[in-house]
């Protein structure tokens, strides 16, 4: 069965730290991952997908298929990343449409 | 180009009755997929809606139902309300394939009480 799995359910870093999100996905096919964000009182919104292989605020994001992880990354962490952070996996089933949310794990910046 | 808006934002119902939700979609996109947030957890999906047809579904019971109109908003009807259908309820966005994300709503929080 399809399955995301976001291990850590809160992550507390200082400023200026490394920051990685954990993120492992299970599915057998070709899997569209995406990360989403969710900043305090705001909506979901998409922060990467992974056939984009971009850069977004300084997050990146690497499809690791042997290992099935879809780890963020961000080498300096700010305050203003505090956030909620979901991993998703599209693209299976007869829809392309529906997508499989982990529990996402908050992530706490300190000064 | 306006985003994904969703109305009522809060709503309060008692077990039992039914609720409607209603979700405009953004400007160029043709497919709505609405999800149940419930609290400490990650959105799950409810279903999808292709021209105006459901196009995949998730693990949810027939009173769970919608509806797409030939503008793209969509309808989420709930029948015979439980407690557990408390959630917060998004409605997302899409171009067809979905590829290249989903732009979501702000929701509507559903209370049963």
């Amino acid at each position: 069965a399809q399955r995301v799995t976001q291990p850590e359910k809160l992550l507390s870093v200082f400023k200026g730290a490394p920051v990685e999100l954990k993120c492992n996905y299970s599915y057998s096919g070709s899997p569209e991952l995406f990360w989403y964000v969710q900043y305090s009182r705001q909506r979901l919104q998409l922060l990467l997908r992974h056939i984009s292989r971009e850069s977004i605020k300084g997050f990146t994001a690497d499809l690791n298929k042997g290992e099935t992880s879809f780890h963020l990354k961000k080498p300096f962490a700010q305050e203003e990343d505090s956030a909620m952070y979901y991993c998703a996996l599209g693209g299976y089933g007869g829809s392309q449409g529906n997508l499989i949310f982990g529990k996402g794990t908050k992530l706490s910046v300190k000064p | 180009e306006t985003g994904v808006t969703q109305s009522p934002t809060h709503l309060i119902k008692t077990r039992g009755q039914q609720v409607t939700l209603r979700c405009s979609s953004q400007s160029g996109h043709n497919t709505v997929s609405w999800y149940q947030q419930a609290l400490g957890q990650g959105p799950q999906f409810i279903f999808q809606y292709y021209r105006e047809e459901e196009n995949g579904r998730g693990n949810f019971p027939p009173r769970f139902s919608g509806l797409q109109f030939p503008n793209y908003s969509s309808e989420l009807n709930v029948n015979a309300l439980e407690l557990d259908d408390s959630a917060l309820y998004l409605c997302a966005s899409s171009s067809t394939t979905g590829m290249y994300g989903y732009t979501f709503g702000s929701g509507t929080r559903l209370t049963v009480v």
